[in-house]
């Protein structure tokens, strides 16, 4: 069946540094794919999404781009802030059939900021 | 707008008793989806529904759960008896157009069976 796989964190960082967090995805198909941000006390909000094969998404400074290739979404960000602490879930969205509003989502990864 | 809005915020319960968690979604949103956060299992969808129908509730956990929509504007999620492992975060997410765009989350009910 369809899953998404995330690195394991908790990933800590010092403030300006720069961010990688890994996911891949198996899938039939080609879904959409997601990256949601949680932040402490709150639901889940997207930070960016991809449709289809090399899309870039991008928001806030952060870019993920859709690898068919490799099956790959990974999250990158040049300079994290403090603000940025949170935890972070990759997500696939089936391309059709029944259940096409049907997100599946990873693990979540924990980051922490330090100033 | 308001958001999707989830009550009780917090709720605190014995094991055996029945829990009724709340949602509201946004307006105008036709699906709503139920979710389940937890340390052991993350995040995982119990059911969801497409104007006010299930169409899918493979996760729900077991009989003990159920999940209605008698309206656009509500949707609870109850569990009778309840039990300390279903101590979790429950989130309800609502989306416009079949779930086909982003999906919306409200704050969360944390609940906890003692």
């Amino acid at each position: 069946g369809n899953s998404v796989t995330q690195m394991e964190g908790p990933v800590t960082l010092s403030e300006e540094a720069f961010l990688t967090i890994n996911c891949t995805y198996t899938a039939t198909g080609y879904p959409s794919l997601f990256w949601y941000v949680q932040y402490p006390g709150e639901g889940l909000q997207l930070l960016l999404k991809a449709t289809k094969a090399d899309d870039k998404g991008s928001n806030k400074g952060f870019e993920a781009t859709y690898r068919k290739e490799t099956t790959s979404f990974h999250l990158e960000k040049g300079s994290v802030q403090v603000s940025d602490s949170a935890v972070y879930f990759c997500a696939q969205r089936p391309a059709g059939g029944t259940s096409y509003g049907k997100l599946t989502f990873g693990q979540g990864t924990i980051l922490t900021v330090h100033p | 707008d308001a958001g999707v809005i989830q009550s009780p915020r917090h709720e605190v319960t014995e094991m055996g008793q029945e829990v009724t968690l709340r949602c509201k979604p946004i307006s105008g949103h036709n699906s709503l989806f139920w979710y389940r956060q937890t340390m052991m299992r993350g995040l995982e969808l119990l059911i969801y529904f497409n104007n006010n129908v299930p169409i899918d509730d493979s996760g729900m956990p077991e009989d003990r759960f159920s999940a209605k929509m008698p309206n656009a504007s509500f949707s609870t999620l109850k569990i009778q008896p309840s039990e300390p492992r279903d101590s979790a975060v429950y989130f309800c997410a609502s989306s416009p157009r079949g779930g086909y765009y982003e999906q919306y989350f409200g704050p969360g009910t944390r609940l906890t069976v003692t």
